[in-house]
């Protein structure tokens, strides 16, 4: 996806560990979202950003932090991970508040 | 809440035939809308958008169509191919330009 990488692709984890899941964009937008996917139900909103130190909750945020302490990296940790988490995890750009949305590849995450 | 919606989760289509995959949103001061494909396997791809001062709006292959009175939002592929088989999400924008996702409908093209 032009200009947004997510990192790493899958990956497989323990429950209890911690996991920081990685998106970098090369396009200098402001506006950063991580969704979960999960069947049944859609795409769902963790966290977002809307600058540097600017991060809010969004509807399924327990569980997840987040941190983007430069304008192209939006990291989200998962603090102690739950098999309930077990998920795709996408990353998405926005140019600003009249666009839509850029997404990355996604991440498998399988905590076990 | 705010919520989009679709009317049917699964559509199959025969190759070369046109689709319509419909979206019911909620919220009627949204004023943009975008079409979403996800393929197996991938991210969503921006289809086509529309925003509200409009009713059409065609692209390649695609027309989205958007009726403000019903709140009703639907999405024609024409000349269905099977490259066209994924999942397809509304997505309503909403204050703050914040989109809220439909559940997706998955089409399924014959050959």
């Amino acid at each position: 996806d032009a200009g947004i990488t997510q990192s790493p692709r899958h990956k497989v984890t323990e429950t209890g560990t911690p996991v920081t899941l990685r998106c970098h964009q090369t396009e200098n937008h402001r506006y950063m979202y991580w969704y979960r996917q999960d069947p049944g139900h859609g795409l769902r909103l963790i966290h977002y950003s809307y600058g540097v130190k600017d991060t809010d909750k969004g509807e399924v945020s327990d569980g997840y932090s987040v941190s983007r302490s430069k304008t192209e990296d939006f990291l989200l940790t998962l603090e102690s991970a739950t098999s309930s988490q077990t998920s795709v995890y996408f990353c998405a750009i926005q140019k600003d508040s009249t666009y839509g949305y850029t997404f990355g590849s996604g991440t498998r995450l399988t905590v076990v | 809440g705010e919520s989009v919606g679709l009317h049917l989760p699964t559509l199959s289509v025969q190759e070369g035939d046109n689709s319509i995959i419909n979206c019911a949103y909620s919220n009627s001061a949204s004023d943009y809308f975008i079409w979403y494909k996800q393929e197996s396997g991938k991210g969503p791809q921006f289809i086509i958008d529309i925003r509200s001062n409009m009713d059409k709006r065609q692209g390649q292959r695609v027309t989205v169509l958007l009726n403000k009175t019903v709140k009703h939002l639907s999405l024609q592929i024409a000349a269905t191919q099977p490259g066209d088989s994924a999942v397809y999400f509304c997505a309503e924008m909403v204050q703050g330009g914040k989109l809220i996702f439909g559940q997706g409908t998955e089409l399924s093209v014959k050959p």
